[in-house]
């Protein structure tokens, strides 16, 4: 399906596990977000990627590693989950370039329950 | 350091009455400004967006908002509030072209009462 896509949509998991949330986008849009979403919170900017093998860290980084080895592709792996990673995770992408272009798309979110 | 505050955690409307929703945010230049709407379960869509030129912006589902430079503001309006619109609503920024990611407010609940 065109669009951008996350799975799964929910996922419980223990402490200390490794989880990888997926993220598709088939607009091949240049840049791709992680923000997690927590009460009283809004969004905060986890890590995004400028283009394939490019990625940085956004606000809260800790705990999180990402890859991009594919445009269209940008997941996010826990590498150890703690109860502080409970939260909705949204992936977003946009294209590069100038102002216009400045608008990002959001994934329908991942629920993730950390036990 | 950049921020975006929306003073109201949540508002209660009642239907066909006019809303509006604020936004401000500490930045030194003109930014650029985005109003998104995030229905229950749902992710985030886009409503309206400010890069420069006209103040006052038209979107999506009848919303508008109005970018003051004096008062680093960017509310969100509209004239008549129907039940479809209860939702959690989220200003944010970017502060360049380049536009590494967008800053969010913490977003403010609508409750829509008949």
């Amino acid at each position: 399906d065109a669009g951008i896509t996350q799975s799964p949509r929910y996922k419980i998991t223990e402490t200390g596990r490794q989880v990888t949330l997926m993220c598709h986008q088939t607009w091949s849009h240049s840049y791709m977000f992680w923000y997690r979403q927590d009460l009283g919170h809004g969004l905060r900017l986890i890590y995004y990627s400028a283009a394939a093998d490019i990625t940085d860290k956004g606000e809260v980084p800790d705990g999180y590693v990402v890859s991009r080895s594919k445009t269209e592709n940008f997941p996010l792996t826990l590498e150890s989950a703690t109860r502080s990673q409970t939260s909705v995770y949204f992936c977003a992408s946009r294209l590069a370039g100038g102002s216009s272009y400045n608008e990002q798309f959001f994934g329908p979110g991942t629920r993730l329950t950390v036990l | 350091a950049q921020s975006v505050t929306q003073p109201d955690i949540h508002i209660t409307v009642s239907e066909g009455a006019s809303l509006e929703l604020r936004c401000n945010y500490s930045y030194g230049a003109t930014p650029y400004l985005f109003w998104y709407v995030q229905s229950p379960g749902q992710g985030l869509q886009l409503l309206l967006k400010y890069f420069s030129g006209d103040t006052l912006v038209q979107g999506i589902k009848g919303f508008e908002a109005e970018f003051k430079r004096s008062q680093s503001s960017f509310n969100l309006r509209k004239p008549s509030v129907h039940w479809s619109d209860a939702a959690e609503y989220f200003c944010a920024v970017a502060l360049n072209q380049a536009g590494t990611a967008l800053i969010f407010g913490k977003g403010t609940t609508l409750s829509v009462s008949s």
